[in-house]
């Protein structure tokens, strides 16, 4: 079952310009966490926000979450071609067995040059 | 440079044989995800180990679909018998048990008429 839900589903923009993803989810977290994944290729963990942070930095990435509206956004500035690729939030809460992974449906981001 | 290995990268079989995939978890690792990736439904987690014990394999179909981890350096996913609806990409991935990040294989392409 999906947790997060990812929006746009699809981005397109230019080179130099800053690209926003959003994700709402549904149930509450221990963190979440954001993932690339390159056509073809497998996901890659970009940057992790725990439950009691408010805003992430790594490099072009910027990450921040409500965890009042159960959302958070991707920012990556200054965007390059070759960060053309999907991109997911997962979210990690706490069952009964332990801590599961759940992905979103992605957005896809296509940074023209 | 520590990776998750999965085998076959791609399967093309017929309805009705039994397939097997395999993992190679990062050395260290203690937690195993098996998730599908399709266009409709996006990534789904199918099971997860930690520590080599199930832990929640509630996403499986449990009359076809089988997951274990004979020993910490390998973990399997067994369909028997395969149907054309379960042709998908299935990754692999490991991490370390708690809050972190997830590390996935380059996923096995699964195809079946």
């Amino acid at each position: 079952s999906q947790q997060g839900e990812e929006d746009p589903q699809a981005l397109s923009i230019q080179e130099g310009e800053n690209a926003t993803m959003n994700c709402s989810y549904k149930t509450s977290i221990n963190n979440l966490q954001w993932y690339r994944q390159n056509s073809g290729r497998g996901l890659v963990h970009l940057i992790l926000i725990r439950s009691n942070e408010r805003e992430k930095h790594s490099g072009r990435l910027r990450v921040t979450l409500d965890t009042s509206k159960k959302s958070s956004s991707l920012l990556i500035t200054a965007s390059r071609a070759a960060d053309t690729a999907s991109y997911f939030c997962a979210t990690a809460g706490h069952n009964q067995a332990g801590t599961a992974l759940i992905f979103g449906k992605g957005t896809t981001l296509s940074v023209s040059s | 440079d520590a990776r998750v290995t999965q085998t076959p990268r791609d399967k093309v079989t017929e309805m009705g044989q039994e397939v097997t995939m395999r993992c190679q978890p990062i050395l260290g690792h203690n937690t195993v995800f098996w998730y599908r990736q399709t266009m409709m439904q996006g990534l789904e987690l199918l099971a997860y180990f930690r520590n080599r014990a199930p832990l929640d394999d509630s996403g499986m179909p449990k009359d076809r679909f089988s997951a274990e981890m004979p020993d910490a350096t390998l973990a399997t996913l067994k369909i028997q018998p395969s149907e054309p609806r379960d042709s998908a990409v299935y990754f692999c991935a490991s991490g370390r048990w708690g809050d972190t990040e997830a590390f996935f294989g380059q996923g096995t392409r699964l195809t079946v008429v």
